[in-house]
């Protein structure tokens, strides 16, 4: 069975302050590991992946996390927060044996000016 | 914009009835997924097909059902409606499989009465 925990239902972060969304996960292979942005009455966006290789990952919109396959988290963080980037951030972990897409629950996100 | 669209944006309908959401891919993708979001179950993976074919099956009812078409765009019925069904149904793309990024259309709002 794959799953995948976000432990934060929010976190506010002060504008230009850096900002970490915590994501754990659970499989019995290889994880594929996924972040996600919701905006409000928006579809999903992809931020960026960890398939194989660099434990650290950039991706979109400045944001970058990192695989740590010993503490099974794949954490997103940004150095620094915008207003903009106030929103729902979901991860996600799929594994090769299996094709579903599990999603964590979400973290809201609001930065403040 | 995602390059995957959703018909119809809205959809109100009464208990027991059936209704049908609309999903078009990206241009080039093979894979279509649909998921559904609502506030006490979060977003649940329901189904996802590659190229006309089932591939994998999450928590979809048996009341629900799904096929994709020749032309890869892919439909999603759902019957025996229930005031529990009210949801927002995301259908996303891929180019293939799992380790690829999902592109998900604007959702449909389904609200049961």
């Amino acid at each position: 069975a794959q799953s995948v925990a976000q432990p934060e239902d929010q976190v506010n972060v002060a504008e230009g302050n850096p900002l970490t969304v915590k994501c754990t996960y659970s499989v019995s292979g290889n994880p594929y590991l996924f972040w996600y942005v919701q905006y409000p009455n928006r579809g999903l966006q992809f931020l960026l992946k960890y398939i194989t290789g660099d434990n650290l990952v950039k991706g979109s919109y400045g944001f970058e996390a990192e695989f740590n396959k010993s503490q099974t988290s794949f954490h997103l963080k940004k150095p620094s927060a915008l207003v903009s980037d106030s929103a729902l951030y979901f991860c996600a972990v799929s594994q090769y044996s299996g094709y579903a897409l599990n999603f964590g629950k979400g973290t809201s996100l609001l930065v403040t000016p | 914009d995602s390059g995957v669209t959703q018909t119809p944006k809205h959809l109100i309908t009464a208990t027991g009835q059936r209704v049908t959401l609309r999903c078009s891919p990206r241009s080039g993708d093979l894979s279509v997924y649909w998921y559904q979001q609502s506030l006490d179950q979060g977003l649940q993976f329901l189904i996802q097909y590659y190229n006309g074919e089932e591939r994998a099956k999450g928590n979809i009812l048996e009341r629900f059902s799904a096929q994709q078409f020749p032309d890869l765009h892919s439909e999603l019925n759902l019957s025996s409606l229930e005031l529990g069904d009210s949801a927002l149904y995301f259908c996303a793309s891929s180019v293939d499989g799992i380790r690829d990024e999902q592109y998900f259309g604007p959702g449909t709002r389904l609200t049961v009465t």
